[in-house]
């Protein structure tokens, strides 16, 4: 595809429940980054992959958020039990570059309502 | 640690006025900047990016940004705002991969 592409666009799931969240990024693009945006706040980081190697899993905010990227293209976002707080909506990017230095290119994000 | 900091909420200017969006930074080395435009359903966008040279760097839709380092500032300008600028604006510093955005400026433009 010609951009980056993530589903589902919403995601509606009952507090401890698990979901996962897929990001298609650009092809060919090394770098791909989550991010979490709150409600009337900035994008935050989650995590970041060099083609199939998570290199910063930093801002993941607990251990039941897990991402992956097996193969160096598709990336899966995954939490397990949710709770109201990881309601937010979900970004993926991709960048043609190693660290992101050059422009990320943005997807429509999945907005996660937790019940 | 990174951190960036958008210091105004909201921002009201009139249509054919022009703009500026502050920025603060705070980073250890040399930074790499950057702007990005989010407009209602849609995707964030780049508007431009700083890494080095020239302070003065130009961006899409007649944007403009000027980094001082003396200042740790990153402030975007705009001469003549259109309406359809209404939007929110992230200010946003990368190192490694990991990215720092603002909470954004939003940007109102009456008629």
């Amino acid at each position: 595809g010609a951009g980056v592409s993530q589903s589902p666009r919403y995601k509606v799931a009952k507090r401890g429940q698990d979901v996962a969240l897929r990001c298609d990024p650009i092809s060919g693009h090394v770098s791909l980054f989550w991010y979490q945006q709150a409600l009337g706040q900035g994008p935050e980081f989650l995590t970041y992959f060099q083609n199939e190697a998570q290199l910063d899993k930093s801002g993941l905010p607990s251990d039941r958020f897990f991402a992956e990227r097996p193969e160096g293209s598709v990336s899966t976002l995954k939490i397990q039990r949710t709770q109201q707080e990881d309601s937010a909506v979900y970004l993926c990017a991709s960048s043609s570059e190693a660290g992101g230095h050059n422009e990320q290119f943005f997807g429509p994000g999945t907005r996660l309502t937790v019940l | 640690a990174q951190s960036v900091t958008q210091p105004d909420i909201h921002i009201t200017v009139s249509e054919g006025a022009s703009l500026e969006l502050r920025c603060n930074y705070s980073y250890g080395a040399t930074p790499y900047l950057f702007w990005y435009v989010q407009s209602p359903g849609q995707g964030l966008q780049l508007l431009l990016k700083y890494f080095s040279g020239d302070t003065l760097v130009q961006g899409i839709k007649g944007f403009e940004a000027e980094f001082k380092r003396s200042q740790s500032s990153f402030n975007l300008r705009k001469p003549s705002v259109h309406w359809s600028d209404a939007a929110e604006y992230f200010c946003a510093v990368i190192n490694a991969g990991k990215s720092t955005f603002g909470d954004g400026t939003t940007l109102t433009v009456k008629p």
